[in-house]
């Protein structure tokens, strides 16, 4: 089973500022196989990236995936206020499929 | 337009079976490439996955629920089930469904059903 680890924990920031959220696979994930994830209170998750790089639609520009092998990252370039909200990794290529703990993105 | 809808009971007793039905429009599940999946998450936690149908009826499940887990498909009605076994406190949990698409990941997702384990 491939475990994620994501960080940090809590991220706090600004509107405006730039976020950059962490996600470490224990093994390799296969052929980009990671999405992420932005859930808020009460919602269920919304897909923003997948194949690790691939923007879902109607997500904006202002969010960006990267990363391979077992190193990922998104970032937010600015935030929004709309941001703030708990982000989650998940890894499809191999079974079982995982979920990272999640980042959550606070107002500082 | 793509929709899911998770359906069934919010209270049930300790050792009870849970049926959880996952009601689907906007797309097939006879589709090459599709599946639904399930994904729960217990109060202030992260999700956690649980198993995965696919259109070819092949199945996924959690190692760790792997003997309380069965998944199955009712393509006609659009329906996706999902049972539970020997339901303890510890799974209370919103409990989603989503749909996989070929690339593999969940990009529609239901709204969720909250399930509570109680005597």
């Amino acid at each position: 089973e491939i475990v994620l680890t994501q960080s940090p924990g809590t991220l706090s920031l600004s509107p405006g500022e730039r976020a950059t959220l962490s996600c470490r696979a224990s093994q390799s994930v296969t052929s980009r196989s990671l999405a992420w994830f932005q859930q808020k209170p009460g919602q269920a998750p919304r897909l923003l990236i997948f194949g690790a790089s691939s923007r879902a639609t109607g997500i904006p520009d202002r969010f960006s995936g990267s990363g391979s092998e077992t190193d990922f990252t998104l970032t937010i370039s600015r935030l929004e206020p709309e941001d703030f909200a708990v982000y989650y990794c998940q890894q499809y290529g191999s079974s079982p499929r995982t979920f990272g703990q999640g980042t959550k993105v606070e107002i500082k | 337009q793509i929709t899911l809808k998770e359906s069934g009971p919010t209270l049930v007793t300790p050792t009870q079976t849970l049926t959880l039905t996952c009601t689907f429009s906007g797309f097939s599940l006879s589709t090459n490439g599709m599946g639904v999946g399930w994904i729960r998450q217990p109060p202030g936690k992260a999700l956690e996955w649980l198993a995965l149908i696919f259109w070819d009826d092949d199945k996924r499940y959690s190692p760790s629920l792997r003997s309380r887990l069965s998944i199955a498909k009712d393509t006609p009605k659009n329906q996706v089930i999902l049972t539970m076994t020997d339901m303890d406190p510890v799974d209370t949990a919103t409990y989603f469904c989503a749909r996989r698409q070929p690339d593999g990941s969940f990009d529609y997702w239901g709204q969720g059903a909250l399930v509570t384990v109680s005597s």
